[in-house]
């Protein structure tokens, strides 16, 4: 069974680091890419950054609202992928889901097929 | 950056009715598009990608098309449990964007 566990949400004062983690397990993990969705409270769905497999040399993508700030790693021997917030603003506060992003052939960009149940961070002073 | 457009904001139905859901992009993305359901407290989950084809495990009475710029998502008969938030998302351009999503109510 795919399964995807975020963790290290939690509360954060503006301008400081934190850390999120995604913990996959139930298919091969270094053959996909990771994508970060957040979703603020009350607000929809909004895609945040994207790190692609070894295949494509992890290359990343970020949106334009956490570029320079937000960076992605993974450790695919291990299942884990990361997601480094710094300076963060009070305008992150969202949850933060991991998904599984399928590439789709002929097309640029990616779709998620798995959902993790996310990982909350609160980003006030 | 792509803009999606969804409407209606709320659409309220019952039971056994047919539902369309509309998502317009501000420019073409060709068939790159996804849909998404979300329920209360919950992840979203994939119900279409490639602007027809169901995920694997999705009903039949959803069901996707349209191409270009003009999308639905169409649930053919309602069930009680298809109350849920609905997003489409385009995956053909940078930055990889969402619609502001679509809440189908159930009498």
């Amino acid at each position: 069974e795919v399964q995807l566990v975020e963790s290290g949400g939690g509360l954060v004062q503006p301008g400081r680091s934190l850390r999120l983690s995604c913990t996959a397990s139930g298919f091969g993990f270094g053959d996909y890419a990771v994508s970060w969705v957040r979703q603020a409270p009350g607000k929809g769905l909004e895609w945040v950054s994207l790190i692609r497999n070894k295949a494509y040399r992890g290359t990343t993508e970020h949106a334009a609202s956490v570029k320079g700030r937000f960076t992605l790693s993974r450790d695919d021997s291990k299942g884990l992928a990361y997601l480094q917030m710094n300076s963060l603003k009070i305008e992150d506060t969202a949850v933060y889901y991991c998904t599984r992003a399928l590439y789709s052939s002929g097309g640029n960009g990616y779709y998620s097929d798995y959902w993790g149940q996310g990982t909350l961070v609160t980003v006030s002073s | 950056e792509v803009v999606l457009t969804q409407s209606p904001a709320t659409l309220s139905l019952s039971p056994g009715e047919r539902a369309t859901l509309s998502c317009r992009a501000s420019q073409s993305v060709s068939n790159y598009l996804a849909w998404y359901q979300q329920k209360p407290g919950q992840a979203p989950r994939l119900l279409i990608y490639d602007a027809s084809n169901r995920a694997t495990g999705i009903p039949a009475r959803f069901s996707g098309s349209g191409s270009g710029t003009d999308f639905t998502l169409t649930i053919s008969s309602l069930e009680p449990e298809d109350s849920a938030v609905y997003y489409c998302q385009q995956f053909r351009n940078w930055p990889l964007t969402f619609g502001g999503g679509t809440k189908v109510e159930i009498k």
